[in-house]
């Protein structure tokens, strides 16, 4: 099936440590992109990234770092330095060479900070 | 910061009722996007507008891109229990490709 998959849906982390959440799409599309939602907020971006081996700063990008060595991943590490990553994480794609693309979401991503 | 301004940010609405919701922003849009959240999962696409004017329907849901490319509307019409939700308008700029979201429309359904 054709989609864009998070991994692990859970997952906890301890103070002080990297955490990196796995984003991986199959759709062949050229941009994804990563949010973060806190409880009864909307979603903040972090990072984008419109092709391979390039990525652009969201609006909330500070403790947070990516990658994009393959079309298909984007992985998303969380830092020590992310005072607050307690969130839910959604990662979206999208077909880029034009506006007339919607993006999808994978069913994202909760980390809690033990 | 947040791009978009979503309003309004809840509504409790009676089942069978019409639901509406819009989208407005200082920047021009080339696309709008509306999508449905569940609790504890990844939104899901509702409606994809293109062109300024553009109304398009899904079943009960109807979205229109405003002729401004400023803003964006969603109706809900005769609204049932699994409309219960937290709506989001996206948008894309021509000049970065941002996907930009609104801070959702939370609705709860009265039986």
């Amino acid at each position: 099936d054709g989609g864009i998959t998070q991994s692990p849906k859970y997952l906890f982390r301890k103070e002080g440590q990297n955490v990196t959440l796995s984003c991986e799409q199959n759709l062949n599309h050229d941009a994804m992109y990563w949010y973060r939602q806190d409880p009864g907020q909307g979603l903040r971006l972090i990072y984008y990234s419109q092709i391979v081996n390039d990525f652009q700063k969201g609006d909330i990008a500070e403790g947070y770092s990516v990658s994009r060595e393959k079309k298909e991943s984007f992985p998303l590490t969380v830092t020590s330095a992310q005072k607050n990553p307690t969130a839910f994480y959604l990662c979206a794609s999208r077909e880029e060479g034009g506006m007339n693309t919607e993006a999808f979401f994978g069913q994202g991503t909760r980390l809690t900070v033990v | 910061g947040q791009q978009l301004n979503q309003s309004p940010q809840s509504m409790f609405i009676q089942e069978g009722e019409d639901v509406s919701m819009n989208c407005t922003s200082s920047s021009i849009f080339n696309t709008w996007l509306w999508y449905k959240q569940d609790p504890g999962e990844g939104p899901v696409l509702l409606i994809a507008l293109y062109k300024a004017g553009e109304l398009t329907s899904n079943g009960r849901l109807t979205a229109q891109f405003g002729i401004t490319r400023k803003d964006s509307f969603l109706n809900i019409s005769a609204s049932i229990p699994s409309d219960v939700g937290i709506y989001f308008c996206a948008g894309i700029r021509s000049n970065d490709y941002k996907l930009s979201f609104g801070a959702g429309t939370t609705v709860t359904v009265r039986a």
